[in-house]
């Protein structure tokens, strides 16, 4: 079982509003990375972390952004939610191979 | 374009049946591949990982297997059971950047009914 953790679980919020999704992991992984993932759709890497201080955008573009400034943290913002952000969000860590873990994800609905 | 494609999209067989999940993978340059299984609701978790050399590789009642000249890949599972329904997706590592970049394919779900 991976230690990586997200909170919320599920969050259901109005358009317009700030919304910060928390990934944790207790590994000491350097790497790690949030995925948007649609019901039976592939994940889509959105934004990922080498370590702390650094972040880049991944392939699919997102209005989202992130903070890397403890290894074991990487929160992932939303300034203000629309209804397109309506998905589930995924958060994964990796170590000294490329073997991801990933947390639970967070379903976000925005109404 | 570098893409991972998945068949079935779904499947539905009873318990204690066998069925085999098939991925086929255009990305190059190929490092490895996983199978992972994600349950509904949950974050994926690695199953298999298959490596360039690498034929075949069993995990309890999953076995995977490789061609990596054809670029196809399967996913066995052995006397299914109703904890085994799931999400499962073939992805694919390339070496092409220094992420070591992972291409993911939309998934299987497989149901079990009993």
């Amino acid at each position: 079982e991976a230690d990586i953790y997200q909170t919320p679980r599920y969050l259901v919020i109005g358009t317009g509003k700030k919304i910060t999704l928390e990934c944790s992991q207790t590994m000491g992984h350097d790497k790690m990375y949030w995925y948007q993932q649609d019901p039976g759709m592939e994940l889509h890497l959105i934004h990922y972390s080498y370590g702390v201080n650094s972040t880049e955008k991944g392939d699919l573009s997102s209005e989202s952004t992130v903070s890397r400034i403890r290894t074991e943290h990487f929160p992932l913002t939303l300034e203000s939610a629309r209804p397109s952000h309506t998905s589930q969000y995924l958060c994964a860590s990796s170590g000294t191979t490329d073997t991801q873990y990933f947390g639970p994800g967070t379903r976000l609905t925005v109404l | 374009k570098n893409q991972v494609e998945q068949s079935p999209q779904s499947l539905i067989i009873l318990e204690g049946k066998n069925c085999t999940l098939q991925c086929n993978y255009t990305v190059s340059p190929f490092s490895n591949l996983r199978w992972y299984k994600q349950d509904t609701g949950r974050g994926p978790v690695s199953l298999t990982i298959m490596t360039f050399s690498e034929n075949t590789k069993s995990n309890g009642r999953y076995t995977a297997t490789l061609d990596a000249d054809t670029k196809q890949s399967s996913l066995h599972i052995t006397a299914s059971q109703l904890s085994d329904s799931a999400s499962y997706i073939c992805v694919v590592s390339d070496r092409g950047s220094t992420l070591g970049r992972l291409y993911f394919g939309r998934g299987t779900q497989l149901t079990v009914w009993p």
